[in-house]
């Protein structure tokens, strides 16, 4: 186990309708990041956070959005759920060192057991 | 974009037979990332290559990576039923992502061993 869980671990939820999902990182890691796997296919960057920013998004509309806490664990939310946003949800912890902040970074990323979004 | 293309997209196998996954990216590849996922659960990371000509091991698990073909493969030794799963590579697409390092990924290779 990689210490990264996430709540709930299945979710039905209705077109239209708000999702909140739940990451807790790994002990000693201060950086999350967001991915959603859709059947079939690799997982996609949704966005990352650090020290409770956003820091880092892929191309993905502004209805995800996404929180992070103190405590490094993070949110997810998706608005207005369409049938496409069915797939499963990662998030992934890691440790940035400041030291190399603006240096090419290999923090390797350890991902949750994920949520299963269904939307009907 | 940068783009992952992983092959074979599936792969069966006899228990005890060697196999390769190979994972071609379109442009450079400034690291490479293996991870192994079981059908609808996580990632498990594997290992990282960072250097043209790396190669690592884990168990019956090498990874080697050619940044002249901007390649890398993955071989298992002596396949079991535990290796069966979705092997995934991950690479980050630049150098300098603005601070942030994001990683995009291959489609997946499907493993079934059969006993």
């Amino acid at each position: 186990e990689t210490g990264v869980t996430q709540s709930p671990t299945h979710l039905i939820k209705t077109r239209g309708q708000q999702v909140t999902l739940r990451c807790s990182s790994q002990s000693g890691h201060n950086t999350v990041s967001w991915y959603q796997q859709a059947l079939g296919q690799g997982p996609q960057f949704i966005f990352q956070y650090y020290r409770e920013e956003e820091n880092g998004r892929g191309n993905f509309p502004p209805r995800f959005s996404g929180l992070q806490f103190p405590n490094y664990s993070s949110e997810l939310n998706v608005n207005a759920l369409e049938l496409d946003d069915s797939a499963l949800y990662l998030c992934a912890s890691s440790r940035r060192d400041t030291r190399t902040f603006f240096n090419r970074n290999q923090e390797t990323q350890y991902f949750g057991p994920g949520t299963r979004l269904l939307v009907l | 974009s940068q783009e992952l293309e992983q092959s074979p997209q599936s792969l069966i196998v006899q228990e005890g037979k060697n196999l390769t996954i190979n994972c071609t990216s379109s442009k450079t590849l400034y690291g490479l990332y293996w991870y192994k996922q079981k059908y609808g659960e996580g990632l498990i990371f594997l290992m990282m290559l960072q250097k043209g000509g790396e190669e690592k091991s884990h168990e019956k698990i090498t990874a080697k990576l050619d940044e002249k073909k901007q390649q890398s493969s993955l071989h298992i030794t002596a396949s079991q039923p535990s290796h069966a799963g979705i092997y995934l590579c991950g690479a980050e697409p630049q150098p300098f992502s603005g601070g942030y390092n994001k990683l995009i990924f291959g489609a997946g290779t499907r493993l079934a061993v059969h006993p």
